[in-house]
């Protein structure tokens, strides 16, 4: 039984387009987050719910907009995807913030042709 | 700001042998502490924290780190090397006045050799 899943596992695509990433946890966490991993695996936050509210937003450009329908899951959907887009992206989980630990998903690795 | 280096892009270990993965950190205020490792084409899995009390943190998989305050240092260690440790560790920081970020570091990769 998976913790933290996302899917796709792997999204190929053209630019201009736009795309989804769904993340689901079944751990009954508070907190959920998006991370982007590039390919240097530079790892960096993108956002980060808490029971549904947004409490970090990194400096990401608008084009990336998540969106919690319950805390259980954290999509990202992405508008006219550019490039530069092309990274891995991981979904994770958290019961609480600050001094927990992160359980994370297997990632997305999002091609931007 | 908080921040985390890691100076060793790469660290190279015979198995058997100790090893040492080296992390420095920056915030203000108490340091909440952790080591990830990531497998090829998997996500981050929790290794260890430090959060308070003991310097000597256990973990998983045989893995332990130090807290060093004086030195701002959170090094992982292991004291024998198994050619299965070979995979990609990141060390991240929380805390001070922003508890809800937690940021990595660029990542190590260790490479044990048989």
């Amino acid at each position: 039984d998976t913790a933290v899943s996302q899917t796709p596992k792997y999204l190929v695509t053209q630019m201009g387009n736009d795309k989804s990433i769904k993340c689901e946890q079944n751990l009954g966490h508070d907190t959920m987050y998006w991370y982007k991993q590039d390919s240097k695996k530079f790892l960096k936050i993108m956002f980060s719910y808490n029971n549904k509210e947004l409490i970090i937003n990194e400096t990401v450009p608008n084009r990336f907009s998540p969106k919690s329908p319950d805390k259980a899951h954290l999509n990202l959907h992405i508008n006219s995807l550019e490039l530069g887009d092309s990274a891995v992206y991981f979904c994770a989980s958290s019961q609480g913030t600050g001094a927990e630990k992160l359980f994370f998903g297997s990632g997305t690795q999002l091609s931007v042709l | 700001a908080q921040s985390v280096a890691q100076p060793e892009d790469q660290v190279n270990v015979a198995e058997g042998n100790p090893l040492t993965v080296k992390c420095t950190y920056s915030v203000s205020g108490n340091p909440y502490l952790f080591w990830y490792v990531q497998y090829p084409n998997r996500g981050l899995q929790f290794l260890l924290k430090y959060i308070t009390g003991d310097n000597l943190v256990k973990g998983s998989y045989g893995f332990e780190a130090e807290f060093n305050k004086s030195q701002t240092s959170f090094h992982l260690k292991k004291p024998s090397a198994l050619v299965s440790d070979s995979a990609l560790y990141f060390c991240a920081v929380s805390g001070g006045y922003n508890t809800d970020k937690l940021i990595f570091g660029t990542g190590t990769r260790l490479q044990v050799f048989p």
